[in-house]
């Protein structure tokens, strides 16, 4: 069965650097892939959607890269903040499917 | 524009006894998808409804069920409560362009206790 996983289950950075997440997947070939932001208490918030013919996509000081070959998706925050501090998931479906997410990776972010 | 709300936000059973969750929608979309979180196996679908039909469906037992009303709006019940049904169940709705990617709204969830 498909499997996507995040690598890390915890990630902290200090302010100012760029965090690295990692999203990798198994059995599938996703039309595209989603990053959310979740802060505790709360639902997830979208924050951007990568196609499987594109290679990155930015957003202010997000970016997200996709690549097929490695069966892989990198999202970057620079220059992060301690507002930047959350969990990060990341999820894939192909049209007509159900969503399919990573168990994410909580981001600490020290000043 | 309003988002997903869901009530009641949080709620406390004990095993055995049997729970209804609500969700509205955003206004103008037609899919509702619900989801349970828990911290061991993080957010796992349940089932997604469209237009009052079911049209995906989790692996999760026949004790979970739900059902969308004709303005959208969705339910959720579970029967015969366990323990491990303990978590925070997130409903989120898209506007399902047809041909195109969705992203999900999610509402602020309910958070089940069962005792």
């Amino acid at each position: 069965s498909q499997k996507i996983e995040q690598n890390s289950e915890a990630l902290n950075i200090q302010e100012g650097k760029t965090a690295t997440l990692t999203c990798n997947y198994t059995n599938y070939s996703p039309a595209y892939l989603q990053w959310y932001r979740q802060d505790p208490g709360r639902g997830p918030v979208f924050l951007l959607l990568i196609r499987e013919n594109e290679k990155e996509k930015r957003k202010e000081r997000l970016k997200v890269t996709f690549d097929t070959t490695l069966k892989q998706s990198l999202f970057h925050i620079t220059a992060s903040q301690p507002a930047d501090s959350a969990t990060y998931l990341c999820a894939f479906n192909q049209a007509g499917t159900a969503l399919i997410f990573g168990k994410g990776t909580t981001l600490s972010v020290s000043s | 524009k309003a988002g997903v709300t869901q009530t009641p936000r949080y709620l406390i059973k004990t095993r055995g006894q049997q729970v209804t969750l609500s969700c509205s929608p955003i206004s103008g979309h037609r899919s509702v998808s619900w989801y349970q979180q828990t911290p061991g196996q993080g957010l796992q679908f349940l089932f997604e409804y469209f237009s009052e039909t079911q049209r995906n469906k989790g692996n999760f037992p026949g004790r979970f069920s739900g059902r969308q009303f004709s303005n959208s709006r969705s339910e959720m019940n579970v029967s015969t409560l366990e323990l491990g049904d303990s978590a925070l169940y997130l409903c989120a709705s898209s506007f399902d362009a047809q041909g195109d990617t969705d992203t999900q709204y999610f509402g602020p969830g309910t958070r089940l206790t069962v005792l």
